[in-house]
């Protein structure tokens, strides 16, 4: 079945730092979104990407899409303690979401 | 915005016992909801898709027969974790979409606050 890697499973940066996770797909995907959860909560929708190649912001996020619309990446600018979480990209394939493994960011202040 | 509530928020029950759960899209219909299943450190695990007016389609490894889908209205669908065992113990989500048409379409999920199952 279809299957969406996520890496690395864990990264502490110190406060200021940059992060980046990266999402695979062994499918192309229709669309792929990014979650953020922060402990003890739900996911929280952050962003989706639709097009082959597109690169989004949301300040010091940035977000990209591959050309084959296989993989993607999710990148932190000068990190903050207000970025603790676990960040899932979800690949959308026939109406449904599936979602890597997460990647756990925690920031040292 | 769109809103998704649960409840409950948290349970405890007996092994053997029957525990149900509600999704609630708050300020917008929702003609499908999604239950997925969360271990600790873990992902989100899609269990099943739910259908308003129809029965629900099951990931494949989970089990119908124990965890039963209700979609009874555009705004609430039910999980009912039957004959719960300790190994059902876990984060029950639920979501639903929502697009959201201003810059062009966008397909957002938006996620119930979960439900923690223990199951003693």
């Amino acid at each position: 079945g279809q299957q969406v890697m996520q890496i690395p499973q864990y990264q502490h940066v110190q406060e200021g730092e940059d992060f980046t996770t990266y999402c695979n797909s062994s499918t192309t995907l229709s669309n792929i979104q990014w979650y953020k959860q922060r402990p003890g909560g739900h996911p929280v929708f952050l962003i989706q990407l639709v097009k082959s190649g597109e690169v989004k912001k949301q300040k010091r996020l940035t977000f990209q899409f591959g050309e084959a619309k296989k993989n993607s990446s999710l990148h932190i600018t000068a990190t903050q303690t207000t970025d603790v979480g676990t960040y899932f990209c979800a690949g959308s394939k026939g109406g449904k979401l599936i979602f890597g493994q997460g990647t756990e960011l925690s920031v040292k202040p | 915005g769109a809103v998704v509530s649960q409840h409950p928020s948290w349970v405890i029950c007996k092994s053997g016992t029957s525990v149900k759960i509600e999704c609630r899209s708050l300020d917008f219909q929702a003609t499908t909801m999604f239950w997925y299943r969360q271990f600790p450190k873990q992902s989100l695990m899609l269990m099943a898709t739910s259908n308003e007016g129809s029965k629900a389609t099951y990931e494949q490894g989970v089990e119908k027969d124990k965890f039963l889908i209700n979609h009874a209205s555009l705004t609430l669908s039910t999980l009912t974790v039957t004959s719960a065992h300790p190994e059902d113990s876990s984060f029950y989500i639920c979501s639903a979409p929502f697009v959201r048409l201003a810059g062009g379409p966008t397909y957002e999920q938006y996620f119930g606050p979960g439900t923690r199952l223990t199951v003693t």
